[in-house]
């Protein structure tokens, strides 16, 4: 069965440093997806990308946030210049349209 | 704006028993859909059941079913014959079926199976 992959798993930087979350959706899917969970709260939306751009972001979604799917498969999250607040669980998603979304497993970013 | 709640931070049931988890939400659209997420330990998101606000009938997946109200936007789970494996965070989310379809999830309710 296919399924969205994500990595790298955990990732630990330095605050300042830029991170780039990569995920592989599914491959026809065409709605992809980032969300966020701080540990302990509840799984937050950040950007959808469709059609090769970005379709919606959130307050959260700020100018240190970037998105780019540069080769049809990879589907990536950068972080330009990580803060403290940055440390979360990011979820990478995709569909193929409203009925439901496949989750990765997660990358566990860890900002010191 | 849509808004999903739920009000039980936290449950346990004892294995074998059945348990229903509560969500509610709001919002002003006819069409949309609604999610069960389980999220155990290792938060993995897994789909646990889906319902289609445009069916009438409560969607079931073997041991999990839901009771969907749509007048009372109430959106609760059932789960039967609980599991150890069943021990995880439940979140309970809302699409719409126009613009974007991003999920918007509720604080989520930590299931404990008791055995």
């Amino acid at each position: 069965e296919p399924e969205v992959t994500q990595t790298p798993s955990h990732q630990v930087t330095q605050m300042g440093q830029e991170v780039i979350l990569r995920c592989v959706p599914i491959s026809n899917h065409l709605y992809f997806y980032w969300y966020r969970q701080i540990l302990g709260q509840k799984v937050e939306f950040l950007v959808s990308f469709y059609n090769n751009e970005i379709s919606e972001k959130s307050e959260i979604f700020d100018d240190q946030f970037s998105v780019e799917r540069p080769d049809g498969s990879n589907f990536t999250l950068k972080i330009r210049s990580t803060k403290l607040e940055d440390s979360a669980m990011y979820f990478c998603a995709s569909s193929w349209g409203a009925e439901t979304q496949y989750f990765g497993p997660g990358t566990r970013l860890l900002v010191l | 704006a849509q808004t999903v709640t739920q009000s039980q931070p936290e449950m346990s049931v004892q294995e074998a028993e059945t348990v229903t988890l509560s969500c509610t939400y709001d919002t002003s659209e006819n069409n949309y859909y609604l999610f069960w997420y389980k999220q155990p330990p290792s938060r993995q998101m897994i789909l646990v059941i889906r319902q289609e606000a445009y069916k009438q009938q409560n969607a079931t997946e073997n041991r999990f079913s839901v009771n969907f109200q749509k007048a009372a936007k109430s959106f609760s789970l059932k789960i039967s014959d609980s599991q150890l494996g069943d021990t995880a965070m439940y979140f309970c989310a809302f699409a719409s079926t126009s613009g974007t379809y991003k999920y918007i999830f509720g604080t989520g309710t930590r299931l404990k199976v008791l055995a």
